[in-house]
């Protein structure tokens, strides 16, 4: 079945760019959406196709794509910032969607 | 304002049936795609399947299509996610969502979250 390869884990020191790749083989035809999902709390939508802020999300989150991998960059990385993040998208055919295996991201 | 509230935790055995709710209000109901995703303790997102309420159409990840069932009573504006024999690896959190959509049409992610439904399987 189709799969989303995220990196394991990103460090950076705050006040410096995060960048979160996922990679899928059906990303040319379907849109990326990442979420951001903290300790003991539901995910939270920061990206939508592929690079668009929805509303109430910091300006520091964007996203940008590829050929097959996108990027959800973080400008000027918060401590507020440290949390899982994860890209989902659907697969080929829009039948089914898939969640990346999720990237820890760690504020130093 | 839109919200999704999820049934409580559940503490069951192995070979036991389930079945856990959701139940949205604030919009309407029937117009949006309810999905469920698993979240195994420690792991990462899994989307499990969605399901439209006014017509019942539902579609399954391939991962999880005959292991569990999900169904909406619109009626009262509650989906649900059911097991019929659980498995010790079935414990997880369990979280519903509304499919993001607009006079446009839907859209392929999830714009609200239920707070999530613990689920422990004890064999």
């Amino acid at each position: 079945s189709y799969e989303l390869t995220q990196p394991p884990s990103v460090s950076v020191s705050p006040g410096q760019t995060a960048r979160i790749t996922c990679s899928g083989d059906a990303l040319p035809k379907q849109y990326v959406y990442w979420y951001q999902q903290k300790p003991g709390q539901a995910p939270v939508v920061v990206i939508v196709k592929d690079s668009e802020r929805p509303s109430g999300i910091p300006e520091r989150f964007s996203g940008s794509s590829s050929g097959t991998t996108v990027t959800l960059t973080i400008s000027g990385v918060q401590a507020e910032d440290e949390a899982d993040y994860y890209c989902q998208s659907p697969d080929s055919s829009g039948t089914y969607w898939v969640f990346g295996g999720g990237t820890k991201l760690t504020v130093l | 304002e839109v919200q999704l509230v999820q049934s409580g935790a559940e503490v069951k055995k192995a070979g036991e049936s389930l079945k856990i709710s959701c139940k949205g209000s604030g919009y309407r109901f029937p117009k949006y795609w309810v999905g469920w995703v698993r979240q195994m303790p420690g792991k990462g997102l899994e989307w499990m399947g969605i399901i439209y309420p006014d017509d019942s159409d539902t579609k399954y990840s391939p991962s999880f299509q005959g292991q569990v069932t999900i169904s909406v009573d619109k009626s009262i504006s509650t989906a649900y996610l059911q097991w019929n024999s659980l498995k010790a690896s079935d414990t997880a959190m369990y979280y519903c969502a509304r499919r993001a959509a607009d006079s446009s049409g839907s859209y392929n992610y999830f714009d609200r979250w239920g707070q999530g439904a613990l689920v422990t399987v004890s064999s």
